[in-house]
């Protein structure tokens, strides 16, 4: 079956860039009608979507983070990465990528998330 | 975008059912049918609950339901039981091709 894995740096400084990878088994993301998607829960608080890229490469952002955030894909490796800009201690969060079917457009396969901390 | 609508906290006892309300917009949960229901419990990754509105995903029990009435969709547990105290969260796709998330809630089994 189809599973996610996250990736990357745990502690980030303020002010410098977030990046993280998701990894992809069991399927592809190549695969027509899926999103892949990136997900975030600041500790103690609710979730926010981040952003998503479709199989076809299409992006799409959260209107508030659209001018710090970008989503890019490794197809052939099936991973795909968000990069976050200029952070701060509110983009302090356990970061989930997801995927996203294009049929019902819910988060059906989540990753087991990733801590990041940004420390000043 | 701002997030759906949920109330901070929810109780019952074993046995009751309780119903969670999520209320959006026109532009994303009454525009669409494409709201879903996560659960979570503490330390634990979101689990999809409900997708479409009122389908289940294979294995969700069926004391879990949604429905949808204008821009407010609910989540009915039945038959409360003590494991399904967690935080639930609802979402919904949006006409910007965007994806919003409810402020979750907390259930709690009295």
């Amino acid at each position: 079956q189809v599973q996610l894995q996250e990736s990357g740096p745990g502690l980030v400084k303020a002010s410098e860039t977030l990046s993280l990878t998701c990894t992809v088994s069991g399927g592809s993301i190549s695969a027509s009608g899926y999103y892949w998607a990136w997900i975030r829960q600041p500790p103690g608080k609710g979730l926010e979507w981040i952003e998503s890229i479709y199989y076809s490469g299409s992006t799409y952002y959260n209107p508030s983070l659209k001018s710090r955030v970008s989503i890019s894909a490794h197809w052939s490796k099936d991973e795909f990465s968000l990069r976050l800009t200029s952070v701060t201690a509110a983009d302090t969060a356990i970061y989930y990528c997801a995927r996203c079917g294009d049929g019902p457009r819910d988060f059906d396969i989540w990753g087991q998330g990733t801590m990041v901390t940004v420390s000043s | 975008q701002s997030a759906l609508t949920q109330p901070a906290s929810v109780s019952g006892s074993p046995g009751q059912s309780i119903t969670i309300s999520c209320t959006g917009t026109s532009s994303d949960v009454g525009g669409y049918n494409y709201v879903s229901w996560y659960q979570q419990h503490p330390g634990k990754v979101p689990k999809l609950l409900i997708y479409g509105v009122g389908n289940r995903p294979s294995g969700v029990s069926n004391r879990f339901s949604g429905s949808k009435s204008g821009s407010t969709a609910s989540l009915t547990i039945s038959g409360l039981q003590a494991e399904d105290e967690a935080d639930y969260y609802c979402g919904s796709y949006t006409r910007s091709v965007t994806w919003v998330f409810g402020g979750g809630t907390k259930v709690t089994v009295l």
